[in-house]
């Protein structure tokens, strides 16, 4: 059974740092590339960062380049995100999500972690 | 950037009703359109990928169509466990996803 599980979310205040942890298992991580994705309390869905299965290609949104760094471990079967400089609408639900191709979008998500940035 | 717009953003609907929700792009984006359920409290689901298909598990009552810019997910018979809020999104310019701004479907 594919899972992914996040975890590294809380209370953070502005101008912080977090770092999010994505423990994937049931299947062969390392042969699929993965995104973040993020949902502020009511509104709708963000995609945020991806990451190819080799860590070869990696992409950004405009909303937190140069803030965000997504990162892996196929190693440890692991998906990161390092968040600095936060700010308050930067509060979502983070999910890890699997892509399998082009074609096929998110399969699998995880079922979240809330990052709160607030003093 | 391509923009995603769905419509319409709320409905209300009653078990047994056919619903259609409308899901435009901002510039072509051939077949690569995707549908997902989201319910309260929970991760998103994949329902149809590619337009048309039917991710595993997914009920046949729910079906996409679509191509180019314009996209439709229907729901030929609502069932109590469907309503839900609806996301479309293109994977077109992977590795940058788009969502569209979600449709939400209330009983009636």
């Amino acid at each position: 059974e594919v899972q992914l599980v996040e975890s590294g979310g809380g209370l953070v205040q502005p101008g912080g740092s977090l770092r999010l942890s994505c423990a994937a298992s049931g299947f062969s991580f390392s042969s699929y590339s993965m995104d973040w994705v993020r949902q502020a309390p009511g509104k709708g869905l963000e995609w945020v960062s991806y990451i190819s299965s080799s860590s070869s290609t990696i992409s950004y949104a405009d909303s937190v380049k140069g803030r965000f760094t997504i990162s892996r471990d196929n190693a440890k079967n692991s998906l990161y995100l390092h968040m600095n400089s936060l700010r308050a609408e930067d509060t979502a639900v983070y999910y890890c999500a699997r892509i399998p191709s082009m074609v096929q979008g998110v399969d699998y998500w995880g079922q979240g972690t809330l990052v709160t940035v607030s003093s | 950037d391509i923009q995603m717009t769905q419509s319409p953003s709320s409905l209300s609907a009653s078990v047994g009703d056919r619903v259609t929700i409308t899901c435009r792009a901002s510039q072509t984006i051939s077949n690569y359109l995707n549908w997902y359920q989201q319910k309260p409290g929970k991760a998103p689901k994949l329902l149809i990928y590619a337009t048309s298909n039917l991710q595993s598990g997914v009920p046949s009552r729910f079906s996409g169509s679509g191509s180019g810019t314009d996209f439709t997910l229907t729901i030929s018979s609502l069932q109590p466990e469907d309503f839900a809020t609806y996301y479309c999104q293109q994977s077109y310019t992977i590795p940058s996803l788009t969502f569209g701004g979600g449709t939400k479907v209330e009983i009636k």
